[in-house]
């Protein structure tokens, strides 16, 4: 299995611009989650889908992010405009729900800097 | 509100110098905590899942343990590979969804 894969792994940019991340979650997972890793406040749950449904997106921090699951094997996250304070590392992570310990696996990251 | 705190947040040990990471968490509802580990530069990779007080899980040099308010990662004998950042995190139930409350982790540096 290949895993969770993130595109693109960086990603430098200037503010103002809209930066759009990227996502395959493993195949025959059905619940996907982006997560936001920075050092002042670690890994924070930004918004998850089920089926391909977002059930929560109370960690998503403005209206200025949004995320997408149009089907089962992909989904985006979506800044705009970009800010400054939106640098950090971006993960996602999937877990089959179904399968009981719900543990989540998580892809390499997407390292965001915004100047 | 659910908490996690990690202690210590930064650890150096000798090859071989065994040593138990801290875990202390506050949830309503423990679905389930976890333990991973991330290198530098990588995502978190999934190490154990404990349901309820008194279990245990093994793999090579690391045994997670569970208590109703805190968890323990020990580490037997440690080799310079076992060089990382340890993270815990605490999964609620059953209306808080299947969202992972992490903690801050605790870099751990193994030395020759």
């Amino acid at each position: 299995d290949a895993g969770v894969i993130q595109s693109p792994r960086h990603e430098v940019t200037e503010m103002g611009q809209e930066v759009t991340l990227r996502c395959k979650p493993i195949s025959g997972h059905n619940s996907l989650f982006w997560y936001r890793q920075t050092m002042m406040r670690g890994l924070e749950l930004l918004i998850y889908f089920n089926n391909n449904v977002p059930i929560d997106d109370s960690g998503m921090p403005e209206d200025r992010f949004s995320a997408k699951m149009p089907n089962a094997s992909f989904s985006t996250l979506k800044i705009q405009p970009s800010e400054p304070r939106d640098s950090a590392v971006y993960f996602c992570a999937s877990s089959h729900r179904a399968l009981g310990p719900y543990e989540q696996y998580f892809g390499p990251g997407t390292r965001l800097t915004v100047t | 509100e659910d908490q996690v705190t990690q202690s210590p947040e930064a650890l150096r040990l000798q090859e071989g110098e065994s040593s138990s990471l801290n875990c202390s968490y506050t949830v309503s509802g423990l679905r389930g905590l976890f333990w991973y580990r991330q290198d530098p530069g990588k995502g978190p990779e999934f190490l154990f899942t404990l349901y309820s007080a008194g279990e245990e899980k093994e793999k090579e040099r690391l045994k997670a343990t569970l208590t109703k308010k805190e968890s323990f990662l020990h580490i037997t004998a440690p080799k310079p590979e076992d060089s990382a950042t340890y993270l815990c995190a605490v999964q609620a139930g059953p209306n808080s969804g299947y969202a992972l409350n992490f903690g801050k982790g605790t870099s751990l540096l193994v030395t020759p």
